[in-house]
C-alpha cells in the first residue's frame, strides 16, 4: 500500500529535550516536506526536500532542521525544543511535477512542555 | 509570497443542502491549485486538482470546483450535503515556478446537520 509513516504519532516531552519525528514514503517520490498545523493558520511548509541532499526552507523554518540522505526518508529535528514548537505535524511526499499533488503521513501531535 | 483567503472558518449545512467552500488566490499568475479534506485524526486526502485543462473540475465523492481567473478564486461546492462530508477542507495554492512550494489557506470546518 502507497504510504507516507510518521512516527511517533503522539508525544509529549519537555523543553529542549532534543527530539526528532521521522518520515518514510515507498512511492518513490523525488519531493517531500514538513508542515505544521496550527488553529486558525492552516498548514505552514516548515522545510521542503526536492531530492537526496537537496533541502530548502519553508515559510517557518525556525528551530527546525531537516536532513534527506536517503530517497524515502526525510527526518525532521528539533534540537532545543520549546513550548511554541507545539503542533501537529504533517510529511508529505509526491513526484516531480508543478500540478502533482501530495500524499500526506497522518501527523504527529507534539507536545512540549 | 502567496496568499490563500478561505472565507468562513466554519461552514453548515443541511443534509442534502449544497455545499460552498470559498477559496481566493493573490497572484496575478495563475497557480496550481488543490482542494485538500481532512477526517479527524487523519492526514489531509486531495479532492481535486485544477491544472488548466478545464475551468470546471470534477474530484471525489461528488465534489467539484471552478476556477475562474477573473476573480482569483477557485470555489469548492457539492450539489447535496452527505452526512459523511463533515470535516476540515483546505485549499492550496502551487505557484507555477519550480520548486516545492505550497501554501495553504486556513481551513474551513464543514457542518453537516440531519
Amino acid at each position: 500500500e502507497a504510504q507516507v509513516t510518521q512516527n511517533p504519532r503522539y508525544l509529549i516531552t519537555v523543553t529542549g529535550k532534543k527530539l526528532t519525528v521521522t518520515c518514510s514514503q515507498n512511492m518513490n517520490h523525488e519531493y517531500m516536506s514538513w508542515y505544521r498545523q496550527d488553529p486558525g493558520l492552516g498548514l505552514r511548509q516548515i522545510y521542503y526536500s526536492m531530492n537526496v541532499e537537496v533541502t530548502d526552507k519553508g515559510d517557518v523554518p525556525e528551530g527546525y532542521k531537516v536532513s534527506r540522505k536517503e530517497k524515502r526518508n526525510f527526518p525532521l529535528i528539533l534540537e532545543s525544543p520549546s513550548p511554541n514548537q507545539t503542533s501537529l505535524y504533517f510529511c508529505a511526499s509526491r513526484r516531480p511535477g508543478a500540478n502533482q499533488p501530495q500524499h500526506f503521513g497522518d501527523g504527529t501531535r507534539l507536545s512540549i512542555l | 509570497a502567496q496568499s490563500v483567503t478561505q472565507l468562513g472558518s466554519h461552514v453548515s449545512v443541511s443534509e442534502g443542502a449544497l455545499v460552498l467552500l470559498r477559496c481566493n488566490y493573490s497572484s496575478s499568475v495563475p497557480p496550481y491549485l488543490f482542494w485538500y479534506v481532512q477526517y479527524p485524526n487523519q492526514g489531509l486526502q486531495l479532492l481535486l486538482k485544477y491544472t488548466s485543462a478545464a475551468t470546471l473540475v470534477k474530484g471525489i465523492n461528488g465534489f467539484e470546483a471552478e476556477f475562474k481567473k477573473s476573480e482569483t478564486s477557485f470555489h469548492l461546492t457539492k450539489p447535496s450535503a452527505h452526512m459523511s462530508d463533515a470535516a476540515e477542507y483546505f485549499c492550496a495554492v502551487k505557484p507555477q515556478s519550480t520548486g516545492n512550494q505550497f501554501y495553504f489557506g486556513t481551513g474551513t470546518s464543514l457542518t453537516v446537520i440531519p
